[in-house]
């Protein structure tokens, strides 16, 4: 599974869209980008997951650079429950196992 | 409601003790998975099991062992020869092609 980047940390204003960076330069043809979050003490909560094409759910946009080696999470008006930890994740479509980094901390402020 | 059940949420071992830990799925999903996640880092993989009565190890499986002989369990059991067993411990199951879904996680500490 090809490696991702993320910024340790980043702060948003309460209903402000927060715009979260992946970088995942060595992707391969056939792999997912997946992003999942985690609240303190909870189980980590996937949010989505895309190819190529922007995608879209009740949660969240996923945009994918045209040369898939970044994408960005999007949630479009944050609320205080939007702080967690957020994990950008590459890998084939039903791979065994998904290879967590440190991901973004995502702090929103009132 | 659909889900996966983690028991206990917080456990104590003394030294030497063998644990296991419960999950229980009630989503009719094949695959099972266990993750172990320490303060401040992402999640390793221990075990995870694609169908009943098979399993495979993951990237830490020293000191662990699974079962898997009903479809909607998967137990863990940490050995005593887990040298270092305080952590998080997470499970997760899934079915082709949706993503992982995940338990609230068991807190396990050393007395």
């Amino acid at each position: 599974d090809a490696k991702t980047t993320q910024p340790p940390s980043m702060v948003c204003a309460e209903g402000r869209a927060a715009n979260l960076p992946c970088n995942h330069s060595t992707i391969s043809g056939n792999e997912y980008v997946y992003w999942y979050r985690q609240i303190h003490s909870q189980g980590p909560q996937y949010i989505i997951h895309g190819l190529k094409n922007n995608e879209t759910n009740e949660m969240a946009s996923l945009i994918i650079t045209e040369d898939r080696k970044s994408s960005t999470l999007i949630l479009p008006h944050a609320t205080l429950r939007d702080t967690a930890v957020y994990y950008c994740i590459v890998r084939v479509s039903y791979g065994n196992k998904l290879v967590f980094g440190a991901g973004t901390i995502l702090r929103v402020k009132s | 409601d659909g889900g996966i059940t983690q028991s206990p949420k917080y456990l104590f071992r003394k030294e030497g003790q063998n644990v296991t830990l419960s999950c229980e799925q009630n989503l009719n999903h094949d695959a099972m998975y266990w993750y172990r996640q320490d303060p401040g880092q992402g999640l390793r993989l221990i075990y995870y099991s694609q169908i009943v009565n098979d399993f495979q190890k993951g990237d830490i499986a020293e000191g662990y062992s699974v079962s898997r002989e009903k479809k909607e369990s998967f137990p863990l059991t940490v050995t005593s020869a887990q040298k270092n067993p305080t952590a998080f411990y997470l499970c997760a199951s899934s079915i082709r092609p949706q993503p992982q879904h995940f338990g609230d996680g068991t807190r396990l500490s050393i007395l």
